[in-house]
């Protein structure tokens, strides 16, 4: 039963401290991505990668990283430096790195509130 | 600066009638353009896509139509349920610097029993 899934659902940051969330994929897609959504907002990126050890910044990388070490494994840390990192975040793969804009297929996301 | 725009961010229909949800873009670059669906606290599911060389895509109940010119895409969906009700966002991609996929913002269906 192939997927990407998330964990956790939903997760809480104190202030100052890093939080890394989970993305994993058993789909055998060459890439990744994460977004971020606000309420009323489309879908934001925040860093792609089209192949292992390999990553690109999306339009709003400022207080993320991301490591992509393994093809199916691409976690994200919200780091202290992000001001406002209370959103839904949203992983997503697609079949190849030929083409960007390919299909891309979504986890169930994860929910992130600061305390 | 938006590229891709669903200016009404909720419509209402009833059950068993038509829904025609809208999606306007700007750039010139997209060539590809999808649609997904979401509920509430989970990723959105593609639905349907279709590529420039097209003007229509058909698939079940749901329909793409696009029209280059006037740089607009619709959803339709017919017969309408009450399952359909969701956040359907719509996105597009293209070439250079339009490679990623950009999204709308999105527009809340309410499907009335």
């Amino acid at each position: 039963d192939g997927g990407i899934t998330q964990s956790p659902k939903y997760l809480f940051r104190k202030e100052g401290q890093n939080v890394t969330l989970s993305c994993e994929q058993n789909l055998n897609h060459d890439a990744m991505y994460w977004y971020r959504q606000d309420p009323g907002q489309g879908l934001r990126l925040i860093y792609y990668s089209q192949i292992v050890n390999d990553f690109q910044k999306g339009d709003i990388a400022e207080g993320y990283s991301v490591s992509r070490e393994k093809k199916e494994s691409f976690p994200l840390t919200v780091t202290s430096a992000q001001k406002n990192p209370t959103a839904f975040y949203l992983c997503a793969s697609s079949i190849s790195s030929a083409a960007l804009g390919e299909t891309q297929y979504f986890g169930p996301g994860t929910r992130l509130l600061v305390l | 600066d938006q590229q891709v725009k669903q200016n009404s961010p909720s419509l209402s229909v009833q059950e068993g009638r038509i829904s025609i949800l809208n999606c306007d873009y700007t750039n010139s670059m997209f060539d590809y353009f999808l649609w997904y669906k979401k509920y509430p606290a989970e990723g959105p599911t593609f639905l349907i896509s279709i590529s420039s060389i097209k003007d229509k895509n058909e698939d079940g109940r749901f329909t793409v139509f696009l029209n280059k010119s006037a740089k607009h895409l619709s959803l339709h969906i017919v017969p309408s349920q009450p399952g359909d009700s969701a956040v359907y966002f719509c996105a597009a991609s293209g070439l250079g610097s339009a490679r990623q996929l950009t999204f709308g913002s999105g527009t809340q269906l309410t499907v009335l029993p």
